[in-house]
């Protein structure tokens, strides 16, 4: 079954405690795309990767860090996990065939607070 | 900064009405347009695509959309209540390496 899967999907940790929130994609796509969402703000880009080794920064990349070693795989890393980035995180996968702007695929959410 | 905008609602519509869900976008060159839906505190799910001016119907979903007039909407006929969930209105952005920016949603809740 094609697929984004992400863990964990719940996680309530403390301030400054570094975390790694994984995410993983089983359909071969070249994009891979992490956002958060909050009330009242909507869905706002993190960070992004167009294939292996290639990342860019979204709109609002302060506090994460991710890497692309694998197709498959992108985790976004908080270094140090501050309360202002208590949200449901969606990591999102898509193919590049059509360009940038084909479906997005969008794993389950990861809830996380901190404390 | 390119933005998408969307009444945030709530939109109460009657079951089996015709819920009419707006978009407005800021960026003349955006040429793909998406329409998600997302239930609370689950993942966004593709209802529609469009990319020419007009309309585009998949069973009960029409997306229309104007770029002259820079806006898409989304009309769902005879609404259920399972349609109840938020709507997300996306719009490429091509002079930003072609992401795609989301507006904040609009709320549609289907009254039985």
């Amino acid at each position: 079954e094609a697929q984004v899967t992400q863990n964990p999907r719940y996680l309530i940790t403390v301030t400054g405690k570094k975390l790694t929130v994984t995410c993983s994609q089983n359909m071969n796509h070249e994009y891979m795309s992490w956002y958060r969402q909050d009330p009242g703000l909507g869905l706002r880009q993190i960070y992004y990767s167009m294939n292996v080794e290639v990342t860019d920064k979204g709109d609002v990349p302060e506090g994460y860090k991710v890497s692309r070693k694998e197709k498959r795989n992108f985790p976004l890393i908080l270094e140090s996990p501050s309360p202002n980035q208590t949200s449901l995180y969606f990591c999102a996968s898509s193919s590049l065939a059509g360009g940038l702007t084909d479906t997005q695929y969008f794993g389950p959410g990861t809830r996380l607070t901190v404390l | 900064q390119k933005e998408v905008e969307q009444n945030s609602g709530p939109l109460s519509v009657p079951e089996g009405a015709i819920a009419s869900l707006n978009c407005t976008y800021s960026d003349r060159g955006s040429q793909s347009f998406f329409w998600y839906r997302q239930y609370s505190g689950k993942s966004p799910e593709l209802i529609m695509f469009i990319y020419s001016n007009g309309d585009k119907e998949d069973g009960r979903f029409t997306a229309q959309l104007n770029k002259a007039s820079q806006y898409v909407s989304l009309l769902i006929r005879d609404s259920q209540p399972s349609d109840s969930a938020t709507y997300l209105c996306a719009v490429n952005a091509p002079f930003s390496d072609d992401k795609i920016i989301f507006g904040k949603g609009t709320r549609l809740h289907i009254l039985p």
